[in-house]
């Protein structure tokens, strides 16, 4: 079965803790998306990447961190510099760069609270 | 201001209705659309997908873009009661950077 994985399904953060969300696809997609979604809103763009070992930050960076090392995995920590990180987090990887098949491929998502 | 600004509504229709959603973007380094529908804690799925200014249409759904303006819409027709969901419109650069609005929370009421 091919597929994007997210796990946990839910994890609880202690204050102070560093906590790893897990992305894993089998799609053999080069690019790969890390969103987070709080209630009522749209999704705010993390980080992604479009090719092992390279990323970029999005618009909500500061308190997270990332690591493409190899092309089927998209970890991201949450480290104790985010203040507010109780929210629901989304992985993706994309297939079809700029034509009809253009499409992201979500995970199941994670949801993050703090104790 | 977001560089992707969605009306996040909610919106409520009648069965049957025509429904239009909206979104207005200021960088002009995107160049491809997309339209997303999620229902409640799931990954967003693929409505639509467009790169040039004009219409694009598929069964109920016409999705249409406007790069001169920076806007984009989504209409449904004939709205029906399993439409409802949480639309949100997207948008990518060459580079990958890949942008979504703030959802617009439709119902559909039998």
């Amino acid at each position: 079965d091919g597929g994007i994985t997210q796990s946990p399904k839910y994890l609880f953060r202690k204050e102070g803790q560093n906590v790893t969300l897990s992305c894993e696809q089998n799609l053999n997609h080069d690019a790969m998306y890390w969103y987070r979604q709080d209630p009522g809103q749209g999704l705010r763009l993390i980080y992604y990447s479009q090719i092992v070992n390279d990323f970029q930050k999005g618009d909500i960076a500061e308190g997270y961190s990332v690591s493409r090392e190899k092309k089927e995995s998209f970890p991201l920590t949450v480290t104790s510099a985010q203040k507010n990180p109780t929210a629901f987090y989304l992985c993706a990887s994309r297939t079809g760069q700029g034509s009809t098949n253009e499409k992201l491929f979500f995970g199941s998502g994670t949801q993050l609270s703090v104790l | 201001q977001k560089e992707v600004e969605q009306d996040p509504g909610p919106l409520s229709v009648p069965e049957g209705a025509i429904v239009s959603l909206n979104c207005t973007y200021s960088n002009s380094a995107f160049q491809y659309f997309m339209w997303y529908r999620q229902y409640s804690r799931k990954g967003p799925e693929l409505l639509m997908y467009t790169y040039s200014s004009g219409n694009k249409e598929d069964g109920r759904f016409t999705a249409q873009v406007d790069k001169s303006s920076k806007y984009i819409s989504l209409f449904i027709r004939d709205s029906q009661p399993s439409d409802s969901a949480t639309y949100l419109c997207a948008m990518r650069t060459n580079g990958g950077d890949m942008r979504f609005g703030a959802g617009t929370r439709l119902t559909v009421k039998p």
